[in-house]
């Protein structure tokens, strides 16, 4: 079975600085999709960002970008110039997509704090 | 383009009683999946929907739980006689096809007294 793993249940960061977030998951698969979604107090579930497993190059959006090492399988989150509306629950999912399984699998989360 | 939609946004049943859950998938999608959220933990997955089918419902408890989503109308998550560890929140997600990101609605918050 898949799991995925975040191992920092909360992080904070300094305004304007930049935050890693870590993420790591187990499949033996070698054609799957990676994903960050964020959470903030609304609950509203927001995608961040999206990595396909056979692409090489990490993807980015604006200050969002991940650091996909695929032998390692580890899927880290980098928050560039971080601001009050990072706040949020992180978490980091995994979708493998055949045969009728579309199931995304979560991790259990990382609450970032942003320090004004 | 309006987003997945969720109603209601928060319901609150007594213990024994039926609660129904619907959601609405953003236009051009016609896969839809219901995850749940207990209490500070991550969604799990329960049940993927396409039009008049159920194509895996491995996350679905065996017993008072039923999905489905009609030719017409909205997707339906059905608890019948709920109990207090059902209170969680139903999050509703919907993609055009598989493979593709899945777009989640803001969830129904359920509330056995």
């Amino acid at each position: 079975a898949q799991t995925v793993t975040q191992s920092q249940p909360e992080m904070s960061v300094q305004e304007a600085e930049t935050v890693t977030l870590s993420c790591t998951y187990d499949t033996s698969e070698s054609d799957y999709y990676l994903f960050w979604y964020k959470q903030p107090p609304s609950r509203q579930m927001i995608l961040v960002i999206r990595q396909e497993a056979y692409k090489q190059q990490n993807a980015t959006e604006n200050r969002f970008s991940v650091n996909f090492q695929k032998a390692a399988k580890s899927f880290s989150l980098k928050i560039s110039d971080s601001q009050l509306g990072d706040a949020a629950m992180y978490f980091c999912a995994y979708l493998i997509s055949n045969f009728g399984n579309e199931k995304l699998t979560f991790g259990t989360g990382t609450r970032l704090t942003i320090i004004p | 383009n309006a987003g997945v939609m969720q109603n209601p946004r928060h319901l609150v049943r007594r213990r024994g009683q039926e609660a129904r859950l619907r959601c609405s998938p953003m236009k051009g999608h016609s896969h839809v999946y219901w995850y749940r959220q207990l209490p500070e933990e991550g969604l799990k997955f329960m049940v993927y929907l396409q039009k008049e089918n159920i194509i895996d419902e491995s996350g679905m408890p065996k017993e008072r739980f039923s999905a489905e989503f009609p030719k017409e109308g909205p997707s339906i998550l059905r608890i019948q006689q709920v109990v207090r560890g059902d209170s969680a929140a139903y999050f509703c997600a919907s993609s055009p096809n598989m493979g593709e990101t899945q777009y989640f609605g803001p969830g129904t918050r359920l509330l056995v007294l």
